[in-house]
């Protein structure tokens, strides 16, 4: 079975501070990871995956996120936070027994000013 | 600007009224999936159709009906909720590939009196 942690329920942090949300996942089979963001009265919007190759996988709005297989983590980084990067955050893994994907609890980044 | 379109966007209903949410996808996807999101609690899939085809169903209680009538198109259909179905509900679409991302719609705001 496949399940996903999001070790932070929130975190709040400073304009132009960086900022990392952590993830960890647990699967018996080859994942593929998954984050979304969601603003206020907004559904749901892909951040970045990771499916194969390169650990590093770059996003949008200056997010990128870092595959490590050893400590099943794929915890997500940008370097300068912006106030409109206050929004919800969702790690989210799929894996070969199915295409349903499995979502985390969600991080709830604040940006202060 | 999204792929995925659900009305209404906010519904107010009463504990014994019929109503029906719609979701509508415009990305070729074969697979569509509904969603409840409730404050403080992790994303919950409640139904998932591929190819038409209904292929989960997460115990949810049958007060929920959904119908997905051709791939393009997605209904939740409601009646005799109970105010714990006030949530955020959700519609996804996606292909039929594990290693693919799924697209939401913006959801519809559910209160019951």
């Amino acid at each position: 079975a496949q399940s996903v942690t999001q070790l932070d329920s929130q975190v709040p942090v400073f304009e132009e501070a960086p900022v990392e949300l952590r993830c960890n996942y647990s699967s018996s089979v080859s994942v593929y990871l998954f984050w979304y963001v969601q603003y206020p009265n907004q559904g749901l919007q892909l951040l970045l995956k990771y499916l194969s190759g390169s650990t590093l996988v770059k996003g949008i709005n200056g997010f990128e996120a870092e595959f490590n297989k050893s400590q099943t983590s794929f915890h997500l980084r940008k370097p300068s936070v912006h106030i409109s990067d206050t929004a919800e955050y969702f790690c989210a893994v799929s894996g070969t027994g199915g295409f349903k994907t499995i979502f985390g609890a969600g991080t709830r980044l604040f940006v202060k000013a | 600007e999204t792929g995925v379109t659900q009305t209404p966007r906010h519904l107010v209903m009463g504990m014994t009224n019929k109503k029906s949410l719609k979701c509508e996808q415009h990305l070729g996807h074969n697979a569509m999936y509904w969603y409840k999101q409730s404050a403080k609690k992790p994303l919950e899939l409640m139904f998932v159709y591929s190819l038409e085809e209904r292929v989960e169903n997460n115990s949810v209680p049958s007060r929920f009906s959904p119908e997905c009538p051709n791939s393009s198109h997605l209904f939740l259909h409601l009646h005799t909720l109970q105010p714990e179905d006030s949530a955020l509900y959700l519609c996804a679409s996606s292909q039929v590939v594990v290693n693919q991302p799924q697209h939401f719609g913006d959801g519809t705001r559910l209160s019951i009196l």
